[in-house]
């Protein structure tokens, strides 16, 4: 089952708006991670927020991690027609298996 | 440095063959995960390698194998397939186990028929 909880599953926007996408886990993380897919496609990596951050930016990208909430954010801001994709949370648990535990997404569409 | 990559990228089969896919990491990464996607179940872990030994395994029938060589690189295999096999298997690398981004391949498509 998945441990994280994305929303909304589906966003749509116009162009050049800023676009928030929601994370909510369930287990003590080492790390979350966001990533981008277009289209069945491979996951592109955005952005790697650790426990003791609590927000990280990389260009038009701003994340927010709360983990007495257990939740993250990720807000795309000016959005671009080629942001149009799905994206993807991922917490890297802190205690057993060292994998990557996914979220079912948010699908981002921006309209011109 | 080159990327993930997955060989091959799209797959046809029929019930009851198997499959092998095959995944070369980045260079210097040592550790390689698989990871199964389908529009029911999502993202679902299947398997991670660090030196050529299974580190972790995820909820998936023992028709799902894998395998590291010594120079990283990675193959999972699938037997008896199923038409619910069907799915992209996406690959990705990391240098170490824990607390490392994970590099994704662009995945390979598997079609059973």
């Amino acid at each position: 089952s998945q441990q994280g909880e994305e929303d909304p599953q589906a966003l749509s926007i116009q162009e050049g708006e800023n676009a928030t996408m929601n994370c909510s886990y369930k287990t003590s993380i080492n790390n979350l991670q966001w990533y981008r897919q277009n289209s069945g496609r491979g996951l592109v990596h955005l952005i790697l927020i650790r426990s003791n951050e609590r927000e990280k930016h990389s260009g038009r990208l701003r994340v927010t991690l709360d983990t007495s909430k257990k939740s993250s954010s990720l807000l795309i801001t000016a959005s671009r027609a080629a942001d149009t994709a799905s994206y993807f949370c991922a917490t890297d648990a802190s205690h057993g298996a060292q994998k990557l535990v996914f979220g079912q997404g948010t699908r981002l569409t921006i309209n011109p | 440095k080159a990327g993930v990559t997955q060989t091959p990228r799209y797959l046809i089969k029929t019930r009851g063959q198997q499959v092998t896919l095959s995944c070369s990491p980045i260079s210097g990464h040592r550790s390689v995960s698989w990871y199964q996607q389908t529009p029911g179940q999502g993202l679902q872990f299947l398997f991670e390698y660090f030196s050529e030994t299974q580190r972790n395994k995820g909820n998936f029938p023992g028709r799902f194998s894998g395998r590291q060589f010594s120079n990283s690189r990675s193959e999972m295999n699938v037997s008896t397939l199923e038409l619910g096999d069907s799915a992209l298997y996406l690959c990705a690398s990391r240098p170490g186990l824990a607390g490392d981004t994970q590099y994704f391949g662009p995945g390979t498509r598997l079609t059973v028929l």
